[in-house]
């Protein structure tokens, strides 16, 4: 089983600031595919990026992916109040393993 | 718009069963695999079953011979039943589409969930 490691755990920013969230995983996760999903309490968690850089269908563009191997990045580049969630990364090179979950704060 | 709506959860008693639904709507839901997803306090998102257009259905290790996974495609109904009720398999189920390959694969819509809560 792949296991994916988030951090740092809690990210604390203001409106307008930049986030960067980190994925890593216990082994190489060939061809990238990673995915990453916001979520927010009582609703359901949401497709942002895939593959591991495309965007999901409605994803703002402020979101972006990078990433390959082991390492993977989620970046959103000015927090808008609606970005304020729980962030989780997701790999599927292997039956599907999720990480822990990032959450971003105000 | 696609929509999956979960149902069925609830309070039950430790050696228990229970049978989630999950209705769909707003695709073509025979021609999606589809899956189970849970999301626990201890150990936070764990996918836990997939059924694919044939019928096909796959699980990890962990639930293996305790859980059951079906469709009726005719209803555009997803289910789960779940035997053996454990303290562990309180959670958050969540019906999940699948977006590529059954046994490999992210997920492009998420149901909202329905809450089990494994008690006595």
């Amino acid at each position: 089983e792949i296991v994916l490691t988030q951090s740092p755990g809690t990210l604390s920013l203001s409106p307008g600031e930049g986030a960067t969230l980190s994925c890593r995983a216990s082994q190489s996760v060939s061809s990238s595919f990673l995915a990453w999903y916001q979520h927010k309490p009582g609703q359901a968690p949401r497709l942002l990026i895939y593959g591991p850089t495309s965007r999901a269908t409605g994803t703002p563009d402020r979101f972006s992916g990078s990433g390959s191997g082991t390492d993977f990045t989620l970046t959103i580049s000015r927090l808008e109040p609606e970005d304020f969630a729980v962030y989780y990364c997701q790999q599927y090179h292997t039956s599907p393993t999720f990480g822990q979950g990032t959450k971003v704060e105000i | 718009e696609v929509q999956l709506v979960e149902s069925g959860g609830g309070l039950v008693q430790p050696g228990g069963s229970l049978r989630l639904s999950c209705a769909a709507s707003g695709f073509t839901f025979s021609s999606y695999d589809m899956h189970w997803v849970r999301q626990t306090t201890g150990k936070g998102l764990e996918w836990v079953s997939a059924i694919d257009t044939a019928g096909d259905t796959y699980y990890p290790d962990s639930v293996k011979g305790r859980f059951t996974i079906s469709r009726d495609n005719a209803k555009n109904s997803l289910y789960l039943q779940i035997n053996s009720l454990s303290v562990g398999d309180t959670a958050v189920y969540y019906c999940v589409r699948g977006a590529v390959w059954v046994e490999a694969t992210y997920f492009d819509y998420w149901g909202r969930g329905t809450l089990v809560t494994v008690s006595s």
